[in-house]
């Protein structure tokens, strides 16, 4: 089975920009979770899908972040316009759903805004 | 306000000691505890977890204690190599909430 896949790896923005992130799930997966990655801040939630549907959308994080899924195996995360504090790295993970289940992570966006 | 909390932030053992990393949460209602270990240039992957009911789970080298009372819980890692050298999270849930609250992470090196 495929795992979670992230692309790209590595993206640069000039400020204002808009960019768009992708990820595959694991097939057969309900939960997906997009996930901001610092050091200072940790492990930060932007957007959580339960069966396509957006179920948290992590507060703070709403007025330039759009996460959405196209379809069950297809998820974007927009973000618009680009500043340079979002410099970071974008996990996107699933899993089976229902609680106490295992997260796949995919390797993560590196994004820079410069 | 952080629910997850983690220490040390880094922590540095030499190869064959017993690595202790802490967690302590908040919210009582927590009852899922997994840690994740992430290497760089990778997403974080599960270690092994703890369920509330549990006071000790242990897997290989790596065994979780838990105190529900003081809401603490430890991971140990035993015999520590230079290929554990990594991140590790310590994450709670609750229920069926599949949404997970992690600390900020424990940077381990396993010097040689």
């Amino acid at each position: 089975d495929a795992g979670v896949t992230q692309t790209p790896r590595h993206e640069v923005a000039e400020k204002g920009q808009t960019i768009i992130l992708k990820c595959e799930p694991v097939s057969g997966h309900n939960d997906l979770f997009w996930y901001r990655q610092t050091k200072i801040q940790g492990l930060e939630l932007l957007s959580y899908f339960r069966s396509k549907s957006l179920m948290e959308d992590g507060g703070a994080f709403k007025d330039r972040f759009k996460a959405e899924m196209l379809n069950s195996s297809f998820s974007t995360l927009k973000i618009q316009p680009t500043e340079p504090k979002d410099s970071a790295v974008y996990l996107c993970a699933s899993s089976l759903g229902w609680g106490s289940e295992t997260l796949y992570f995919g390797s993560g966006t590196r994004l820079t805004v410069l | 306000q952080q629910q997850v909390r983690q220490s040390p932030q880094s922590l540095t053992v030499w190869e064959g000691e017993t690595a202790i990393l802490n967690c302590s949460y908040e919210n009582s209602a927590f009852d899922y505890f997994p840690w994740y270990q992430q290497f760089p240039g990778e997403g974080p992957a599960l270690l092994i977890s703890i369920l509330s009911v549990s006071n000790k789970k242990e897997d290989g080298r790596f065994t979780i204690f838990f105190n529900k009372r003081e809401k603490k819980l430890s991971l140990h890692i035993a015999d520590s190599q230079p290929g554990d050298s990594a991140t590790y999270f310590c994450a709670a849930s609750w229920g069926s909430n599949a949404k997970l609250t992690f600390g900020k992470g424990t940077k381990l090196s396993v010097k040689s």
